[in-house]
């Protein structure tokens, strides 16, 4: 799996769009971006993912740069609760064998979100 | 509301005993399913993968004969920490793949923290 690169933290006031950003220069042509997030002491959550088209739900929205090298996650209007650790991942998803869900974590970015 | 539930979500044991986490996937079936470990402030590290009816694949430098992973059911995977030692106080995550057309989405537990004293 294309190995990513994050700031290591970022900071973003209450109600403010948080713009997290992602290089995943290396990414190869059948590799998603996923996104996930872990608030402390819980699982990780699913935000979103994408191939290169932007994409958005009901959490955030997911910016792709057109030569895939980069992307942003965007939280329209971060909330206290939005503090957590984001994790940018790509990796390549196929419709058979066993390794579609397994996922490599880096360090990820500590967003803290303040009033 | 959660899709992946783990049980216990902690749980403190005597060195030398063995613990068993569960992690079920409450409205889908999952083929496989995946645990990671993580340590205070570190990233999640994957320790193996869980193949309902046939044996885990584990990462290297995780013992299999330590982390007993049993698969059972669609909806199903077990972790057994045999002969816990303090060493293996952990954060223990799984996750389960659903799969929504050509992709799908990875879902989390809510993490077990084991604690052997």
């Amino acid at each position: 799996d294309a190995k990513t690169t994050q700031p290591t933290s970022m900071d973003c006031a209450e109600g403010r769009a948080a713009n997290l950003p992602c290089n995943h220069s290396t990414i190869s042509g059948n590799e998603y971006v996923y996104w996930y997030r872990q608030i402390h002491s819980q699982g990780p959550q699913y935000i979103i993912h994408g191939l290169k088209n932007n994409e958005t739900n009901e959490m955030a929205s997911l910016i792709i740069t057109e030569d895939r090298k980069s992307s942003t996650l965007i939280l329209p209007h971060a909330t206290l609760r939005d503090t957590a650790v984001y994790y940018c991942i790509v990796r390549v998803v196929t419709a058979g064998g066993t390794s579609y869900g397994k996922l490599t974590f880096g360090q990820g970015t500590i967003l803290t979100v303040h009033p | 509301g959660a899709v992946v539930s783990q049980h216990p979500s902690w749980v403190i044991c005597k060195s030398g005993t063995s613990v068993k986490i569960e992690c079920r996937s409450l409205d889908f079936q999952a083929t496989t399913m995946f645990w990671y470990r993580q340590f205070p402030k570190q990233s999640l590290m994957l320790m193996a993968t869980s193949n309902e009816g046939s044996k885990a694949t584990y990462e290297q430098g995780v013992e299999k004969d330590k982390f007993l992973i049993n698969h059972a059911s669609l909806t199903l995977s077990t972790l057994t920490v045999t002969s816990a030692h303090p060493e293996d106080s952990s954060f223990y995550i799984c996750s389960a793949f659903r799969r929504t057309g050509l992709t799908g989405e990875l879902f989390f537990g809510e993490g077990s923290r084991l604690t052997v004293l």
